[in-house]
Formats: structure tokens, sequence, C-alpha cells
């Protein structure tokens, strides 16, 4: 069984310029939920994809976007980087729409905005 | 408006010791809680849930409990080994409706640093 795996691992990018990153999701999930983790916070719920929608957002604006495709791969885009995007983002699958069930965590990717 | 509180950054404890990690929510409408373990570098790994309709969960050393009417939660490892050190964060989850779909999302709280010494 493949876990959740994301790339790339870490990035630096300028303000205003734009990112991607990128998720596969665990075998047999068909849900992924993407999160941004601050420095000494706890993650912080982006928006969720389920079959190849977005079908649930947190408190960010729309310039982060995503993507998720038939395999149930997951794109996360930013536009308009600010300093303050610097973080982790974590990608998470889950089976179903996960109300009640556990989210898989992959290792994130280390988002630098300079 | 933070649903989910950790109030302890951290807890240092001895190796052998039991570990108690301490969670509040405010939203009543949460009805699945989750614990995770974050190593550095990595992504924060499940460790043990509870649904709300239960008041303890047990898992090997791992046993966490629900107060439903205090909306507090907290997790008890024992015995603590070296190996436990981490961050462990506490989320809750809920089925949300927006725009006539449903969709399911971790709050969590701002994590503790627990450290056991040998």
């Amino acid at each position: 069984e493949t876990g959740v795996t994301q790339s790339p691992t870490h990035l630096i990018k300028t303000r205003g310029q734009q990112v991607t990153l990128r998720c596969s999701s665990q075998s047999g999930h068909n849900t992924v939920s993407w999160y941004q983790q601050a420095l000494g916070q706890g993650p912080q719920f982006i928006f969720q994809y389920y079959r190849e929608e977005e079908n649930g957002r947190g408190n960010f604006p729309p310039r982060f976007s995503g993507l998720q495709f038939p395999n149930y791969s997951s794109e996360l885009n930013v536009n308009a980087l600010e300093l303050d995007d610097s973080a982790l983002y974590l990608c998470a699958s889950s089976s179903g729409l996960a109300g009640g069930a556990e989210q898989f965590f992959g290792p994130g990717t280390r988002l630098t905005v300079l | 408006d933070q649903q989910v509180k950790q109030n302890s950054p951290s807890l240092s404890v001895q190796e052998g010791r039991i570990s108690i990690l301490n969670c509040d929510y405010t939203n009543s409408m949460f009805d699945y809680f989750l614990w995770y373990k974050k190593y550095p570098a990595e992504g924060p790994t499940f460790l043990i849930s509870i649904s709300s309709i239960k008041d303890k969960n047990e898992d090997g050393r791992f046993t966490v409990f629900l107060n439903k009417s205090a909306k507090h939660l907290s997790l008890h490892i024992v015995p603590s080994q070296p190996g436990d050190s981490a961050v462990y964060f506490c989320a809750a989850s809920s089925l949300f409706n927006a725009g006539g779909t449903s969709y399911g999302k971790l709050t969590f709280g701002q994590g503790t640093i627990l450290t056991v010494h040998p």
C-alpha cells in the first residue's frame, strides 16, 4: 500500500510569483484535503476535493485554488504569493468525505516566500 | 475563533511514567476526535480516534478519553517512552454542509510538544 506523497519537498519563491504543489493520495482513497501549517500552529484547512470537484473550503482567498485528477491525485495552486504564505503545506487523503474517518497525511511541502 | 485548543504548549515526562495531553473544544457539532503525532520534517501521523458516542478508546499504550459535557478530551500514554517525544495534535471533525454538498474537515489544536526523558 502506497502512502500519501507530496512534491516538491522544499520550494523558495518571491512575492507575486505563482506556485503549484502536488499530492498523490493513498491507494484506495478518493478524497484529498489540503492544509496550511504556519510555524508553531496546527494545520488549517484550505479545501477538500472529492470526485474531482472542490466540495468544501476554509477561510482562504480565491488565489488558493486546486485540482483533482481522475486518479485522485491533486494540485494546490497559489497565485500572487505573499510573505505570509510561507508555511508547510500538507495534503491528506481519505476514503469518503472524512466526516468520521481518519485522514492520512503526506510529509508536506515547505514553501518559503521571500 | 479557536474551536480546538491545546492549552499546554509543552509537557516533559520521565520514561515509564504517564503522559497526559489535554484538549478542549467549543463546537458541539464535532462528532469525531483524533490525535495525531508529528515528528520534525514529517507529516502528522494518525494515532488514535474516538467517536462522540463513546467516552473511551484504547489502543495499546494509548487511551483517549472524551468528556462531552465538558467538551474536553485527553490522551494518556502509559508507559511513556523516549520515542514518543514529538508534537501531538488534537483534531476534531464533523460533516459540514455548504451549497448542497457535504464535506469533512479536521480542525486542529495548536499542538503540545511532548518530551520523554530517559
